[in-house]
């Protein structure tokens, strides 16, 4: 049962239009979260984090929102641009051992000018 | 810095036989794991390290060896290769001691069992 989850395989926006990404999860215990963005060929980098005790991390172009009641998170990217174009996984830190990340199974982001 | 490297980049291998995915990292990261990423179920965890003779399961161990004898070495032996191991796997690690710090991924190799 998938515990992670991301709804959306894909979503596409234009140049310079906000792109939100979002992540469901199903354990109230997760505390921890990351976004990570994959190339083609190329491994997984890391983008954003976000503590269970806040409700927005902001980097840059880059702000995460998390909505603990809703065990909801997103990623919202401002404004869009065509090298954000790739795939983003939603990732939680498991709360039973917390060596161990959970993935969910990525949205395709496409930015198109 | 090389980061974390990863060969081969492309493997095929026959049902039943055995092979080593290389991993080395030269950060001095504790934390080494290994991941296989298939279409519709994101990447998953199948080993990882704390540190040098430490190893431990992830979400989807058989098939699989690991050991870490050195900081910088992570090898993942498949033992038996079945088609189900058909995917590609990346090699990951971190400075911190557990998975919630940010983990550094080699390009990743693209195994293919016929």
């Amino acid at each position: 049962d998938q515990q992670v989850k991301q709804n959306s395989p894909s979503l596409s926006v234009q140049e310079g239009r906000i792109s939100i990404l979002n992540c469901d999860y199903t354990n109230s215990m997760f505390d921890y979260f990351l976004w990570y963005k994959k190339y083609p060929a190329e491994g997984p980098t890391f983008l954003i984090s976000i503590s269970s005790i806040k409700d927005k991390n902001e980097d840059g172009r880059f702000t995460v929102f998390l909505n603990k009641s809703a065990k909801h998170l997103s990623l919202h990217i401002v404004p869009s641009q065509p090298g954000d174009s790739a795939v983003y996984f939603c990732a939680a830190r498991d709360p039973y051992n917390t060596d161990k990340l959970i993935f969910g199974t990525g949205t395709r982001l496409q930015v198109f000018p | 810095n090389a980061g974390v490297t990863q060969t081969p980049k492309f493997q095929v291998l026959k049902t039943g036989q055995s092979m080593t995915l290389q991993c080395a990292q030269d950060m001095n990261h504790e934390y080494m794991s290994w991941y296989r990423q298939d279409p519709g179920m994101g990447l998953r965890l199948i080993h990882y390290s704390v540190g040098a003779g430490i190893t431990d399961q992830g979400e989807v161990p058989n098939g699989y060896n690991v050991s870490r004898s050195t900081t910088e070495d992570f090898p993942l032996r498949l033992l038996s290769a079945a088609p189900s191991q058909t995917s590609v796997y990346f090699c990951a690690s971190s400075y911190g001691q557990g998975a919630a710090y940010e983990q550094y991924f080699g390009p990743g190799t693209r195994l293919t069992v016929t």
